[in-house]
């Protein structure tokens, strides 16, 4: 069971270029999400979906495009990369709440990324 | 903006009790208290979410007042691989279907001293 798995861990970029970050879970979670942290920052929201074929922004969704295909995976695109884009991205999933009644967060190891 | 408020650092030596302070005073009925820690720059690990009772796993116990304005994670004997960022958290609702989304503020750094 591997849980969360980001791909690439690592990607160095030029302004301008385009990339896609790869998340994916092995757990059915219907919820995943693409967070964003910056140094002594913690995480904002980019983008989320609640199930297969639906995104919905979150907080800092500018610049970023998604896409879930796929109930396991979820895509984060960027299309035209700039400096303020350089952080760490986290992708996480969780299963439906209303069946849990809380809403535990599987995260994974994050994706740095460095635009230059 | 987080919901919570948590102090920026904390030490604790090791083998003692690391306590981790939260106030939440504008949590409603039914939203639910999480910790997490992150380690490093690794993606942040759960630790412990409880609502109204206070709650005990493996890892840690959670101390809800009665008035759930405030918690307190308790970490019984801390070693240094708990050296952290902690994280508590209350959720908010998202407005696309029955979801929510944890806000993350900056946590707690936690250092675990020999």
């Amino acid at each position: 069971n591997a849980g969360v798995t980001q791909t690439p861990k690592f990607r160095v970029l030029k302004t301008g270029q385009s990339m896609t970050l790869l998340c994916a879970q092995d757990m059915n979670h219907e919820y995943m999400y693409w967070y964003r942290q910056d140094p002594g920052m913690g995480l904002r929201l980019i983008h989320y979906s609640v199930g297969e074929g639906t995104t919905a922004k979150g907080e800092v969704p500018d610049g970023y495009n998604v896409s879930r295909l796929k109930k396991q995976n979820f895509l984060l695109g960027l299309e035209s990369a700039a400096p303020s884009q350089t952080s760490v991205y986290f992708c996480a999933s969780t299963s439906d709440r209303r069946s849990s009644g809380a809403n535990v967060l599987t995260f994974g190891a994050g994706s740095r990324l460095t635009v230059l | 903006d987080a919901k919570t408020t948590q102090p920026p650092s904390m030490d604790c030596a090791e083998g003692r009790a690391a306590n981790l302070p939260c106030n939440h005073s504008t949590i409603s009925g039914n939203e639910y208290v999480y910790w997490y820690r992150q380690i490093h720059s690794q993606g942040p690990q759960y630790i412990i979410h409880g609502l109204k009772n206070n709650e005990t796993n493996e890892m840690a116990s959670l101390i809800i007042t009665e008035d759930r304005k405030s918690s307190t994670l308790i970490l019984p004997h801390a070693t240094l691989r708990d050296t952290a960022v902690y994280y508590c958290i209350v959720r908010e609702e998202l407005p696309q279907g029955g979801s929510e989304k944890l806000v993350f503020g900056k946590g707690t750094k936690l250092t675990v001293n020999p």
